[in-house]
């Protein structure tokens, strides 16, 4: 069976400190990869996908940006973050193909920028 | 980009059903409907997803009519548990993610 794994679950971390989410999944090949970001109250956002090794789509202008160095990782980054970083980062993963595939998700990292 | 409209909340009793529509005005020839499920602090979980007609499965039913410009999810016989948000998006059947918008979906409250 798959299963995405996401760390750490939780980060508080002073504004212009650099950052590193990673995500990795097991069990299936060549996935989707996704991240989202959802802050106090609101819906989800797209940050970036990826239908494969390097390749990488943003979504969103920000201070963000995310790298797959391998098949089944994903990683999120910043070099300076900010106070509007602060949330609820998930990492997803779909059979590769349709956008409309299902998707799975991460059990999160919950981003506290002070 | 077919955009949906939902209602940001709803509430309902224990034991009763619960619809939950959708309106997406824009939706294209190639586009589907889908649901998905979300708990406080955790990721979303898909639930349904339909191109016309009706749709079943363990957990809910998904009603979508003729001109597919809404569509209902219904819950059938919502418990506590069942408290948590909704989100509808439509989706086409096409490589890319540029359609991938959750809004802030329906936050459903079931009430003891």
């Amino acid at each position: 069976s798959q299963t995405i794994h996401q760390w750490p679950a939780t980060l508080v971390q002073p504004v212009g400190s650099p950052l590193s989410l990673e995500c990795t999944v097991e069990g299936t090949s060549n996935p989707n990869l996704y991240w989202y970001r959802q802050a106090a109250g609101r819906g989800l956002q797209l940050l970036f996908y990826s239908v494969g090794i390097g390749q990488i789509s943003s979504e969103v202008p920000q201070n963000l940006s995310a790298s797959r160095p391998q098949d089944r990782q994903f990683i999120l980054s910043s070099k300076k973050l900010l106070l509007s970083d602060s949330g609820f980062y998930l990492c997803a993963w779909s059979v590769g193909g349709r956008v409309n595939n299902e998707q799975f998700f991460g059990p999160g990292t919950r981003l506290t920028v002070l | 980009l077919a955009k949906t409209t939902q209602p940001i909340s709803m509430d309902s009793y224990e034991g009763q059903e619960v619809n939950i529509t959708c309106s997406h005005n824009n939706i294209a020839t190639n586009d589907y409907i889908t649901w998905y499920q979300q708990f406080p602090s955790q990721g979303p979980r898909f639930i349904i997803q339909g191109y016309k007609t009706k749709v079943t499965n363990e957990v809910a039913s998904l009603f979508i009519p003729a001109d597919r410009k809404s569509s209902t999810l219904s819950l059938p016989r919502v418990s506590l548990s069942d408290t948590a948000v909704y989100y509808c998006l439509v989706l086409p059947t096409q490589t890319g993610a540029n359609n991938l918008f959750f809004g802030t979906g329906t936050r459903l409250t079931v009430i003891p």
